[in-house]
């Protein structure tokens, strides 16, 4: 199975700051990368796939970029309504591993 | 609108199992895949397995592999997940998601992104 490693499993910032959050897998996944949002309570939902392709409705200031291994999503200025926990996914091979999530709060 | 609707909660006894129903409106179904994922209280999301319904053949993930069913009716458009044996471990919110399928003749290029989510099964141990 490949393993996703995400980093930092939680992070606080302030509103307006750049957010960045990373994924490793553990081989080379090349654009088979895609990031969720989740708000407590709620199912996750799609902000980008196929590593940099922003999901119809997602505000701009998401963006997502990597590498075959190493992966970013980014926030460019943070907002009330993106405190949420954020997981990558890797759909490169099956079975589809998520990292292990990063919570985003406000500082 | 594309929506997944699943079933109500669930409280069973350990040993026993639990089957969750997932209901598709809107979109397509038979084309694409339909996982089931879990969610243990405070931690992130396990891929159980899923299933193409055009094919009606499901793929598992090792861990659950003997103690999960997935199947589909295309005619109604619904999706199932059967666990057995279960133990207070497998308490969790359970969730279907479909996924938009890539060019590709692998199985796991049916599972490229999940932009549809289910509304999400509260299945209780105890």
């Amino acid at each position: 199975d490949i393993q996703m490693t995400q980093s930092p499993s939680s992070l606080s910032a302030s509103i307006g700051d750049r957010v960045t959050i990373t994924c490793r897998a553990s081989q080379g996944i090349p654009y088979h990368l895609n990031w969720y949002q989740q708000k407590p309570g709620k199912a996750p939902k799609l902000l980008i796939y196929s590593e940099s392709t922003l999901q119809n409705g997602v505000p701009s200031r998401f963006s997502g970029s990597g590498t075959a291994t190493d992966f970013t999503l980014t926030i460019s200025s943070l907002q009330p309504d993106d405190i949420a926990t954020y997981f990558c996914q890797q759909t490169y091979s099956l079975p589809l591993t998520f990292g292990g999530g990063t919570k985003v709060d406000i500082k | 609108q594309d929506q997944l609707v699943q079933s109500g909660a669930e409280v069973k006894r350990p040993g026993s199992s639990v089957k969750v129903s997932c209901t598709a409106s809107g979109g397509p179904f038979s084309s694409s895949s339909i996982s089931w994922l879990r969610q243990a209280p405070g931690q992130g999301l396990e891929w159980m397995g899923g299933i193409i319904p055009f094919f009606g053949t499901a793929d598992y993930a090792q861990k659950f592999q003997g103690r999960v069913t997935i199947t589909a009716d295309k005619s109604t458009k619904t999706a199932y997940m059967e666990l057995s044996s279960l133990t207070s471990e497998d308490t969790a919110h359970y969730y279907c998601a479909r996924a938009q399928s890539r060019t590709g003749t692998n199985i796991v290029d049916y599972y490229y992104y999940m932009d549809v989510w289910g509304t999400g099964t509260t299945v209780i141990v105890s």
